[in-house]
């Protein structure tokens, strides 16, 4: 079973703060996400890499950097956090062998910004 | 508009009850996938379904994907399958894009 962890799982901070999210997968899956979820509108993709230095763009960024700086670790950061980033955030890895792609995701990490 | 649409929005159910939910899609697809979120929040991965019928223990996933639509059927539904069912749609090659669930509610 792969295993994705998020840190930290929950997190405050005030609006203009910077937060930096982190994911650390440990299957050497090439694929990497970070996706937010908020009622009404379900999980929607951030940022996205398919390896160490790559970075593609999902349907949701602005206002959120990401960096892949290796392998197995990936990182969300908000550099000024505003309360419209209140959400719960998930990490998630795939293999993405063939048409078949088995998400595997983190526990999630809850961020408030006041 | 939302690409991936699901229906109920949300259930409630008698123990032993069963269950169908329902997802559409409004482009077309390669294939799609099920999700089940439990109560507390995490995340698994139920059927990679491209087209057919699949079946794990209760649940069963049918995907017509000409038609764009997949279903989610539970049969004899206990306390424990309450949470929230996702599906989510891969296309061309991007990441996959999901619907905004079915909240199933089980009670004794």
């Amino acid at each position: 079973e792969a295993a994705v962890t998020q840190s930290p799982r929950n997190k405050v901070t005030v609006t203009g703060g910077n937060v930096t999210l982190s994911c650390r997968q440990t299957n050497s899956h090439n694929y990497m996400y970070w996706y937010r979820q908020d009622t009404g509108h379900g999980l929607r993709l951030i940022h996205y890499s398919y390896g160490a230095g790559n970075l593609q763009i999902g349907d949701v960024p602005d206002g959120y950097k990401a960096t892949r700086t290796t392998q197995e670790d990936f990182f969300l950061l908000l550099e000024l956090a505003s309360p419209s980033q209140t959400s719960l955030y998930f990490c998630a890895s795939s293999a993405r062998t063939g048409r078949a792609e088995t998400l595997y995701f983190g526990s999630g990490t809850r961020l408030t910004v006041l | 508009g939302q690409q991936v649409q699901q229906s109920p929005a949300s259930l409630v159910l008698q123990e032993g009850e069963n269950a169908e939910l329902q997802c559409n899609f409004s482009t077309s697809l390669n294939s799609m996938q099920w999700f089940y979120q439990r109560p507390e929040g995490s995340l698994v991965s139920l059927f990679y379904n491209p087209s057919g019928t699949k079946q794990s223990g209760r649940l069963t996933s049918t995907t017509v994907i000409k038609e764009r639509r997949s279903s989610l059927h539970i049969s004899s539904s206990q306390i424990t399958d309450s949470g929230t069912y996702l599906c989510a749609m891969e296309q061309g090659g991007r990441a996959l894009i999901f619907g905004t669930g079915t909240t199933v509610s089980v009670s004794p």
